[in-house]
């Protein structure tokens, strides 16, 4: 089985903290993704990734940054955390055609104080 | 821009069937996903729809019509298990790599003894 392991189920941090949110995929996946999810908003993509070193922006990514240094590992960067960042963030990756579900990993419950 | 409507929530009587519906309304249309998520759980994949019509996948069938900008996820012989959020996404475009997804809401099913 697929395996997205995000390194944190829960954190809290204070405003203007830098914040790092960790995800690893086991299955040599091109792509990876991370999106946050909201009541009432659904999941909203933030950036993703198709490639080592290779990243797009989502829909929502003003107040974060990624990176992907390694293909099965994927950090998204919150540079100075703010309240209205608090959400459940979720990563996720598939294989790499357009079409191919994703596999998500349990998700990360960020509190920003 | 992209607009996914669905209900925000439904109940149900074990044992019978439950039709939930999703429309939308995007620029280009490369296939449709319908996923699970159980509290506090990640989003699993239920389906993937591209061309019109119905595939069945055991209790659970998906529709598709692209014409209409609409599909339903069909739940039979409704168990206490299948107590979730049901996420209709949709694929506006294939994009050079990766996959753009655009959720809807998500609707939350209740299933009653």
């Amino acid at each position: 089985d697929v395996k997205v392991t995000q390194s944190s189920r829960y954190l809290v941090k204070r405003t203007g903290e830098k914040v790092f949110l960790e995800c690893v995929q086991d299955m040599d996946h091109e792509n990876m993704f991370w999106y946050r999810q909201d009541p009432g908003l659904g999941l909203r993509l933030i950036y993703f990734s198709y490639d080592v070193k290779m990243k797009e922006k989502g829909d929502i990514p003003e107040g974060y940054s990624v990176s992907r240094e390694k293909k099965e590992r994927f950090s998204l960067i919150l540079e100075s955390a703010s309240t209205n960042q608090t959400s459940m963030y979720l990563c996720a990756s598939n294989i790499g055609g357009a079409n191919e579900k994703l596999f998500f990993g349990s998700g990360t419950q960020l509190s920003v104080l | 821009g992209q607009n996914i409507d669905q209900p925000t929530e439904m109940t149900a009587t074990e044992g019978a069937i439950v039709q939930i519906n999703c429309t939308y309304q995007t620029s280009g249309f490369n296939g449709l996903f319908w996923y699970q998520q159980h509290a506090g759980e990640a989003p699993t994949f239920l389906s993937y729809n591209v061309l019109d019509g119905l595939e069945e996948k055991g209790r659970f069938s998906s529709f598709l019509s692209r014409s209409k900008g609409y599909s339903y996820l069909l739940l039979k012989e409704l168990q206490m298990k299948d107590s979730a959020s049901y996420l209709c996404a949709v694929l506006p475009v294939i994009t050079g790599g990766g996959n753009k997804l655009t959720f809807g809401t998500g609707t939350q099913l209740k299933v009653e003894l």
